[in-house]
């Protein structure tokens, strides 16, 4: 059973970088047919998909955040990793990693599983 | 951006009550739709996606339809495990969520 467990600092200065890890257990990150995805949930509001990287390392970001996001894949280790420079307070917020499926032959695709997510504070 | 919006936010029902959530995307998404079960502390959970294709090991009272801009989660008897906020998801054009739908217990 594929399991997701976000790691990361959960507490990072005004304009620093944020950077978060997810560990893949139960599977292969390598695997055809994935995308590895990063969302975020602001307290109070909805979910946001950031971004992903898929099985041969090709990404693809959410242009609202794409100047200053970037996802990479240690297949070493069986994990994928997200970086957000020059954060602010509008950037706190609980953040999940999660597998995305695309089902086979069509763009029917969804996430499955998610980590239990990481609250990063952005504070001054 | 493709705006999901859910309705109703938040909602009061009893154990057995029949429940409903609906969802609605700001352009037609055909049934590129999906939708999750977030506890407190946990990770969400897929529940249907494909707009009414139920996810492997969900139980039966939970069923979605719809097509185009109009969707629906349906509970036929709620249970007390169900008492969760419901988001719905557009996977048509890259992704988009809608606010959720807290279920409470009334």
């Amino acid at each position: 059973q594929l399991q997701l467990q976000e790691s990361g600092s959960g507490l990072v200065k005004t304009s620093q970088t944020l950077s978060l890890t997810c560990a893949v257990s139960g599977g292969s990150i390598s695997s055809g047919g994935y995308f590895w995805s990063w969302i975020r949930q602001p307290p109070g509001k909805g979910l946001e998909w950031i971004g992903y990287i898929n099985h041969s390392g090709s990404t693809y970001y959410n242009p609202s955040l794409k100047s200053r996001v970037s996802i990479s894949v240690d297949r070493s280790k069986n994990q994928f990793s997200l970086k957000v420079s020059s954060v602010t307070a509008a950037d706190t917020a609980v953040y999940f990693c999660a597998r995305g499926i695309w089902s086979g032959g069509s763009r029917y695709n969804w996430f499955d599983p998610w980590g239990h997510g990481t609250l990063v504070t952005v504070s001054s | 951006d493709i705006q999901m919006t859910q309705s109703p936010s938040s909602l009061s029902a009893s154990v057995r009550d029949r429940v409903t959530i609906t969802c609605r995307a700001s352009q037609s998404i055909s049934t590129f739709l999906n939708w999750y079960q977030k506890k407190p502390g946990k990770a969400p959970k897929l529940l249907i996606y494909g707009a009414s294709s139920l996810q492997s090991g969900v139980p039966s009272r939970f069923s979605g339809s719809g097509s185009g801009t109009d969707f629906t989660l349906t509970i036929s008897s709620l249970q007390p495990e169900d008492f969760a906020t419901y988001y719905c998801q557009q996977s048509y054009i890259s992704w988009t969520f809608g606010q959720g739908t807290k279920v409470g217990i009334k």
